[in-house]
């Protein structure tokens, strides 16, 4: 299995612009997370989704930030209009459905981005 | 509300050393996951274990063993003759158990680096 595939891996983008971070998950995870890291905070939950379908999204910062995932293969993390504070590796992961008791989460590379 | 407590931020061994990361955590759940993971170098999340509230026997995998105790909150790791490739962040990270709805949202701690040299 390639495993959990994110593009692109770096972005540099001008503040003010919009950004789209991509993910497709582990085939047959039926959970998708996308997660930020900072220096300052460390990994935190952005938002997860269940069968496509968007369940906790209270680590959103805010309204600049959205995610979808329109089907079982791909989701996507959009921030309009960036800002340098949006700066961070943003992570997606995906895991197996928990009732089978194998929650484990596998992560991507990530995506630096970094907003000037 | 969950946490995980990982208070060592930076430790540094010469290799072959042994060495043992914390880690703490906090849960109204009377059942919950546990787990850690690697961030080498080059950044991506490695996952190493995870391990079920249920079961407090201890695991070996090569040099790496975990013991959970659950008397005192925690589930330490410890990396036996270590080596220059185990350098890296290491993360504990907690979820809730089957029954909890939160089975899958993890919460990590903070993170151990490591450094092992020659």
């Amino acid at each position: 299995d390639a495993g959990v595939i994110q593009s692109p891996r770096h972005e540099v983008t001008e503040m003010g612009q919009e950004v789209t971070l991509r993910c497709k998950p582990i085939s047959g995870h039926d959970y998708l997370f996308w997660y930020r890291q900072t220096m300052m905070r460390g990994l935190e939950l952005l938002i997860y989704f269940n069968n496509n379908v968007p369940i906790d999204d209270s680590g959103m910062p805010e309204d600049r930030f959205s995610a979808k995932m329109p089907n079982a293969s791909f989701s996507t993390l959009k921030i309009q209009p960036s800002e340098p504070r949006d700066s961070a590796v943003y992570f997606c992961a995906s895991s197996l459905v928990a009732g089978q008791g194998r929650t484990e989460a596998f992560f991507g590379q990530g995506t630096r981005l970094t907003v000037v | 509300a969950q946490k995980v407590t990982q208070a060592q931020t930076e430790i540094s061994v010469v290799e072959k050393e042994d060495v043992t990361l914390d880690c703490v955590y906090e849960t109204r759940d009377t059942t919950y996951y546990l787990f850690w993971y690697k961030q080498p170098p080059s950044g991506e999340l490695v996952f190493l274990i995870r391990r079920n509230s249920f079961d407090e026997q201890n695991e070996i995998s090569g040099r790496y063993s975990w013991n959970f105790q659950k008397s005192t909150s925690s589930f330490n790791f410890t990396i036996t003759a270590s080596q220059v490739v185990d350098s890296a962040v290491y993360f504990c990270a907690l979820s809730g158990g089957l029954n909890t709805g939160t089975a899958s949202k993890l919460t990590f701690g903070t993170g151990t680096r490591l450094q092992v040299t020659l």
